[in-house]
């Protein structure tokens, strides 16, 4: 079956470093989209990767490893408005998305 | 970017009447919608693909006959929620996939139901 995993929730101190990761088990690969959602709105995009490697934006980068079927978000520089659900979604075969279940961050003062 | 309107945002009505969610496509032409429904601190799921033209294809577990699902143009698709019950309260969220290299999925604002 086609499976992602990412953590539930993750707790980081404003100004700190967080990286949420994010494994796959999918029938084919077309590529991995971050999203941001705040409670209670639509999902805003992050970033998406097809290629292996770090793809940096401002305060927010993305990784993948297509052999390892993994990636990572990380964000600098936290600010309390980074509190949110950050989903990981993969493209497989089909071209359709497989969603995570998203990450909860908290960020504290 | 692209943008994708979504319409009511909000909006509450009696148990056993039909709501209707309008999608559209603002700045490009959307062969594909997707519908999503999120329950409170759960994740998106997917309810069905919009086909421009076509039939919608509906997820395992999801009525076709409740949820009807028309996109009658390359810009608007609509959910209608037919004969609503409380169960059915939920945010509801339209995505198209714009072009590009990327092929984005753009979401729409989200529509919360309330069924009373």
């Amino acid at each position: 079956g086609q499976n992602i995993d990412q953590p539930t929730e993750m707790t980081a101190t404003e100004g700190a470093i967080v990286q949420i990761n994010c494994t796959y088990q999918t029938s084919g690969f077309n590529g991995l989209f971050w999203y941001q959602q705040h409670a209670g709105e639509a999902p805003t995009f992050l970033s998406y990767n097809v290629l292996d490697g770090l793809e940096e934006k401002g305060r927010f980068s993305s990784f993948l490893s297509r052999s390892k079927g993994y990636s990572y978000l990380l964000l600098k520089e936290l600010q309390m408005k980074d509190s949110a659900s950050y989903l990981c979604a993969v493209v497989d075969s089909n071209y359709q998305l497989i969603w995570g279940a998203g990450t909860k961050l908290i960020i504290k003062p | 970017g692209a943008v994708v309107s979504q319409h009511p945002s909000w909006v509450i009505c009696k148990s056993g009447t039909s709501v209707k969610i309008e999608c559209r496509s603002l700045d490009f032409q959307a062969t594909t919608m997707f519908w999503y429904r999120q329950f409170p601190k759960q994740s998106l799921m997917l309810m069905a693909t919009s086909n421009e033209g076509s039939k919608a294809t509906y997820e395992q577990g999801v009525e076709k006959d409740k949820f009807l699902i028309n996109h009658a143009s390359l810009t608007l698709s609509t959910l209608t929620v037919t004969s609503a019950h409380p169960e059915d309260s939920s945010f509801y969220i339209c995505s198209a996939r714009g072009g590009g290299d990327t092929g984005e999925l753009f979401f729409g604002e989200g529509s919360r139901l309330t069924v009373l």
